[in-house]
């Protein structure tokens, strides 16, 4: 089974501190993705990676920054984190030809005081 | 640029009931189609999903049809179960280019026994 984890089911921060979301998958997927759901608005990409070392701005990248120094690892990473942050953060992984599925991880929910 | 319309929830329902989640979408070309769930304090599973007109995805019970013609891609389930209870989001690919996916909203699905 494809298996995607996520560094922490809960996280509580305050504002203006530095955050790190850490999304580690095991299929060799080429693809990671950071999605952020939030109630009413469903799921919003905010940043996605199709190879190491690679990024690309989704729909909501404001704030947000990703790092992929090694296949396995997708890091998202609050700068200065805001209240307005405070959400559900879901990574996901594809394979890169094979289909366009995403498996996804249980998701971190962050609070930010 | 591509979009997902879901029918909003809530939606309650009594065990074995006859459900019906409408989906429509926008998009250019042939996307593929996709509904995802997402159960209480989890990240979210694919539910099924069909990549071409006229192609019927199946799982679990769960239908859905891919209608080019009416743009649409409505889930389907003859009896729902208390275990159905869940978000339910339904969810596009575009044809070639990159692998993200576009989501609806979500409709949070409520069986009661």
């Amino acid at each position: 089974d494809v298996k995607v984890t996520q560094s922490s089911r809960y996280l509580v921060k305050r504002t203006g501190e530095k955050v790190f979301l850490e999304c580690v998958q095991d299929m060799d997927h080429e693809n990671m993705f950071w999605y952020r759901q939030d109630p009413g608005l469903g799921l919003r990409l905010i940043y996605f990676s199709y190879d190491v070392k690679m990024k690309e701005k989704g729909d909501i990248p404001e704030g947000y920054s990703v790092s992929r120094e090694k296949k396995e690892r997708f890091s998202l990473i609050l700068e200065s984190a805001s209240t307005n942050q405070t959400s559900m953060y879901l990574c996901a992984s594809s394979p890169g030809t094979s289909g366009k599925l995403e498996y996804f991880g249980p998701g971190t929910r962050l609070t930010v005081l | 640029g591509d979009s997902v319309t879901q029918m909003e929830g809530p939606v309650t329902l009594s065990e074995e009931a006859f459900l019906t989640i409408n989906c429509t979408y926008t998009a250019t070309g042939y996307p593929s189609l996709f509904w995802y769930v997402q159960y209480p304090g989890e990240g979210l599973q694919l539910l099924l999903k069909a990549t071409k007109a006229d192609d019927k995805g199946s799982n679990k019970g769960f239908e859905a049809t891919y209608r080019k013609e009416t743009t649409s891609f409505h889930l389907e389930k003859g009896s729902v179960q208390v275990s159905d209870s869940a978000v339910y989001f339904c969810a596009l690919s575009p044809y070639g280019g990159n692998y993200k996916l576009t989501f609806g909203k979500g409709t949070l699905l409520t069986v009661n026994p």
